[in-house]
């Protein structure tokens, strides 16, 4: 069993929608990551997270620390938000991250 | 400050032989993570660097290697390549500050390398 699960696996919407990435997650953290790869690679780290919620720009991203979930919102999709979102947990004592598979967004124009 | 940068960024190679890759960690940091990531699955960690040694590991083969340098920078190196290891490899970098035993710092990735195995 993966230590973070991340639903759903694809997501397509249309421009302008409302979405949310969901993440749960089994082993204590020190802090929650929300990564976004584009194709070809590269990863960009949107958030860090240990408690709350953030903002940044259209995306907010929230963490439940009691019930293990996290997650990512994105407001007024856009075709350019396309990308692939991975949820990753760090371990307190190592450093060490873990990593869900990753959600698989398309927005549609 | 270029961020994190990984050289080279593809790389095709076939069974059996040896590859090394390279990372360059933001300005200001001194630990090195390798992560791997095949094809439609989520990274998994290799190896952590801090202080010119392997401070944690991952379940990989001694296969993979690696090494820091005095200026921080890391090596990934993979001898004995298999079809399977056939991967975009990506690099983190971070500073080690530990407050209570528990890390704090966040993690900036490099753009990867893609390495092909043939």
């Amino acid at each position: 069993k993966n230590e973070v699960e991340q639903s759903p696996q694809n997501l397509t919407a249309q421009e302008g929608e409302f979405i949310t990435i969901n993440c749960s997650y089994s082993v204590g953290i020190s802090a929650l990551h929300w990564l976004q790869q584009h194709p070809g690679g590269g990863i960009v780290s949107l958030f860090m997270l240990s408690s709350g919620k953030k903002k940044h720009g259209r995306l907010i991203a929230t963490i439940n620390i009691q019930e293990k979930h996290s997650s990512l919102h994105i407001t007024a999709s856009h075709p350019r938000d396309s990308a692939v979102y991975i949820c990753a947990v760090r371990s307190p004592r190592s450093n060490q991250f873990y990593f869900g598979t990753g959600t698989s967004l398309t927005v549609i124009p | 400050d270029a961020g994190v940068t990984q050289s080279p960024t593809h790389l095709i190679k076939t069974r059996g032989q040896q590859v090394t890759l390279r990372c360059s960690p933001k300005s200001g940091h001194d630990t090195v993570s390798w992560y791997q990531q095949a094809l439609g699955q989520g990274p998994q960690f290799i190896f952590q660097y801090y202080e010119e040694e392997e401070r944690q590991r991952g379940n990989f083969p001694d296969r993979f290697s690696g090494h820091q340098f005095p200026n921080y920078s890391s090596e990934l190196n993979v001898n004995a390549l298999l079809l399977g290891d056939s991967a975009l490899y990506l690099c983190a970098s971070s500073t080690t500050d530990v407050a209570g035993g528990f890390y704090y710092n966040e993690q900036f990735f490099g753009p990867g390398t893609r390495l092909t195995v043939l």
